[in-house]
């Protein structure tokens, strides 16, 4: 069965420190995989897409950035991180027209 | 583009209350459509879905009907629990060759009293 981990589950990092959120899916090949940014009380924005090993797609621009190094890793990364980036980030993945998005349990982060 | 919207929350209902939620989509071609739900800093899971016109999604006593005539997909339960409280997103999903844009609404709370 397919899985998907994302880690860690929780952060708190001061302005200005780089940030890596790692996820990571099984089970699955070849799968679309997002990273949404969901700030508190307010409803889900999507970052960045992957159709692809190394094909990343950036839906707001902002101090973020995605890879894909792997087809089952997507990682989200900062050089230098702003107040405004606190929030709670979901990563999913998603393969066929008429297949849900399956989400991972999430990572909440503080910035200080 | 594409848009999903949702009524505005939070709803509060009394256990074994009737629950409708609305959720009204645009679209550009015939998207997939579902509704989420998102416990207490948990990630969102799937609730039900439906793919095509007049589909009828159902999940854990929740309906959802594909009304392409008038572009909705209202969420019902006929018997609310507490256990329910929860936070409900209706989304679409949309595209081909690859890339499936997903379209979320603003997420509807529901808080149920005993």
């Amino acid at each position: 069965s397919q899985t998907i981990h994302q880690w860690p589950a929780t952060l708190v990092q001061p302005v200005g420190s780089p940030l890596s959120l790692e996820c990571t899916v099984e089970g699955t090949s070849n799968p679309n995989l997002y990273w949404y940014r969901q700030a508190a009380g307010r409803g889900l924005q999507l970052l960045f897409y992957s159709v692809g090993i190394g094909q990343i797609s950036s839906e707001v621009p902002q101090n973020l950035s995605a890879s894909r190094p792997q087809d089952r890793q997507f990682i989200l990364s900062s050089k230098k991180l702003l107040l405004s980036d606190s929030g709670f980030y979901l990563c999913a993945w998603k393969v066929t027209d008429y297949s849900p998005l399956h989400f991972g349990n999430g990572t909440r982060l503080t910035v200080t | 583009g594409n848009s999903v919207t949702q009524m505005e929350g939070p709803v509060t209902l009394s256990e074994e209350a009737f629950l409708t939620i609305n959720c009204t989509y645009t679209a550009t071609g015939y998207p997939s459509l579902f509704w989420y739900v998102q416990y207490p800093g948990e990630g969102l899971q799937l609730l039900l879905k439906a793919t095509k016109a007049d589909d009828k999604g159902s999940n854990k006593g929740f309906e959802a009907t594909y009304r392409k005539e008038t572009t909705s997909f209202h969420l019902e339960k006929g018997s609310v629990q507490v256990s329910d409280s929860a936070v409900y997103f209706c989304a679409l999903s949309e595209g081909s060759g690859g890339y499936q844009k997903v379209t979320f609404g603003t997420g509807t709370k529901l808080q149920v009293i005993p």
